[in-house]
């Protein structure tokens, strides 16, 4: 069964101070890994696809990572405006069926203090 | 590009009826489209994976007869809710994928249910 766990599930940090979140997948056959961020009460916004170890992908302020059985979105700098719930999800190589979605964690929340 | 609506935003009936969600893909086609289920402070669980002109996948313990989807254009697939309980209001959530855009998927806005 494919899981993905992410830590921390709350984070609290001062604007400007720079963290990173991770994300945990255990998948048979890494087909994709996927960061969306969510605001509340809306839907999942798209931001990263990575689809093999030692990928790197950039957007702004984020930098998303992968190796075999992680990855990590390094925020720089953050401004309160990126608080959010960030997503992460995992897609396994397809097994016929029918069936194609993502896997999804229980995502980190994040808060930016001004 | 890539943009995901749905229709309704938000819905309230009454236990017994059914509803029915429109998820279109407004700016690119998409032969398959997914529909996820969120529960408050819970991820997004999905439901069934949707393919135009076929019938759907649907994820085990998803009751196919009551939750109904048709898939029946390259930018349209719409779930119903059929004889809608208390215990089916949640935030429902449709995903699209580009044929051109390798395994990513485009979120709709969401649709929040609450039956009375």
């Amino acid at each position: 069964e494919d899981q993905v766990t992410q830590s921390p599930e709350a984070l609290r940090l001062q604007e400007g101070e720079s963290s990173s979140l991770n994300c945990s997948y255990t998948v048979s056959g890494l087909r994709g890994l996927f960061w969306y961020r969510q605001d509340p009460g809306k839907g999942p916004e798209f931001l990263f696809t990575l689809y093999s170890a030692g990928e790197e992908k950039e957007k702004e302020r984020l930098k998303a990572t992968l190796t075999k059985k992680e990855s990590f979105l390094h925020i720089t700098a953050p401004k309160p405006e990126d608080s959010a719930t960030y997503l992460c999800a995992v897609q396994a190589r397809y097994s016929g069926g029918g069936a194609d979605g993502l896997t999804f964690g229980k995502g980190t929340h994040l808060i930016i203090q001004p | 590009g890539a943009v995901v609506s749905q229709h309704p935003s938000r819905v309230i009936c009454k236990s017994g009826t059914s509803v029915k969600i429109e998820c279109r893909s407004l700016d690119f086609q998409a032969t398959t489209m997914f529909w996820y289920r969120q529960f408050p402070k819970k991820s997004l669980m999905l439901m069934a994976t949707s393919n135009e002109g076929s019938k759907a996948t649907y994820e085990q313990g998803v009751e196919k007869d009551k939750f109904l989807i048709n898939h029946a254009s390259l930018t349209l697939s719409t779930l119903t809710v059929t004889s809608a309980h208390p215990e089916d209001s949640s935030f429902y959530i449709c995903s699209a994928r580009p044929w051109d855009r390798g395994e990513t998927q485009y979120f709709g806005p969401g649709t929040r249910l609450l039956v009375l």
